[in-house]
């Protein structure tokens, strides 16, 4: 049972280079998102999907954009990377999208490590 | 301020004692809570889920909710090493969703 499952798992790019981050999940999940990891700043929320062809965005959006073209795949894109986008990136899923007395929990993956120099 | 506050630590003890984790938060709107374990280099998963006030209990670890005070804890029972890792608390109900504490590290020393 893969769950989600994020590709590629690290990434050294340089600044103003782009590249897309994958993740797929198995588990037929209606909504979709994408956090950011920082060292001292937790979990922050940069883009969710709550059903497939819609996306919105969350707290830290600017300099990423996303795609929902199948239900099972979020792609999360770095139009010209930044020093400022280093961190660790998770994908996570949920059956019901994530508000008001919906409480779907969020699943997980692994992460992509991106380095940006 | 964060909605959802929680100590970053590190917390240290000694393998078999008794951990508590705690989160306090401030939106009255939040009904459900949960608390995810995240081990270095991996992803969170979860690991409780609760939605009233009370205990809620899974093995070693238990969840409590007071939301007349809005401090959520949970608690370790014969802590092993293997419980070290980051633990998340995050909760949800509000118009934003799920609003997630910047996470305890816990380590347990054989």
């Amino acid at each position: 049972n893969a769950g989600v499952t994020q590709t590629p798992k690290f990434q050294v790019l340089k600044t103003g280079q782009s590249m897309t981050l994958q993740c797929a999940q198995d588990m037929n999940h209606n909504s979709m998102y994408w956090y950011r990891q920082d060292p001292g700043m937790g979990l922050r929320l940069i883009y969710y999907s709550a059903s497939e062809g819609t996306t919105d965005k969350g707290e830290v959006p600017d300099g990423y954009n996303v795609s929902r073209l199948k239900k099972q795949n979020f792609l999360l894109g770095l139009e010209s990377a930044a020093p400022s986008q280093t961190s660790v990136y998770f994908c996570a899923s949920s059956y019901l999208r994530q508000t008001g007395g919906n409480n779907s929990p969020l699943h997980f993956g692994n992460g992509t490590r991106l380095t940006v120099t | 301020q964060k909605e959802v506050e929680q100590d970053p630590g590190p917390l240290s003890v000694p393998e078999g004692a008794i951990v508590s984790l705690n989160c306090t938060y401030s939106n009255s709107a939040f009904q459900y809570f949960m608390w995810y374990r995240q081990y270095s280099r991996k992803g969170p998963e979860l690991l409780m889920y609760t939605y009233s006030s009370g205990n809620k209990e899974d093995g070693r670890f238990t969840a409590q909710v007071d939301k007349s005070s809005k401090y959520i804890s949970l608690f370790i029972r014969d802590s092993q090493p293997s419980d070290s890792a980051t633990y998340l608390c995050a909760s949800g109900g509000g118009a934003d969703g799920l609003t997630f504490g910047k996470g305890t590290h816990l380590i347990i020393q054989p």
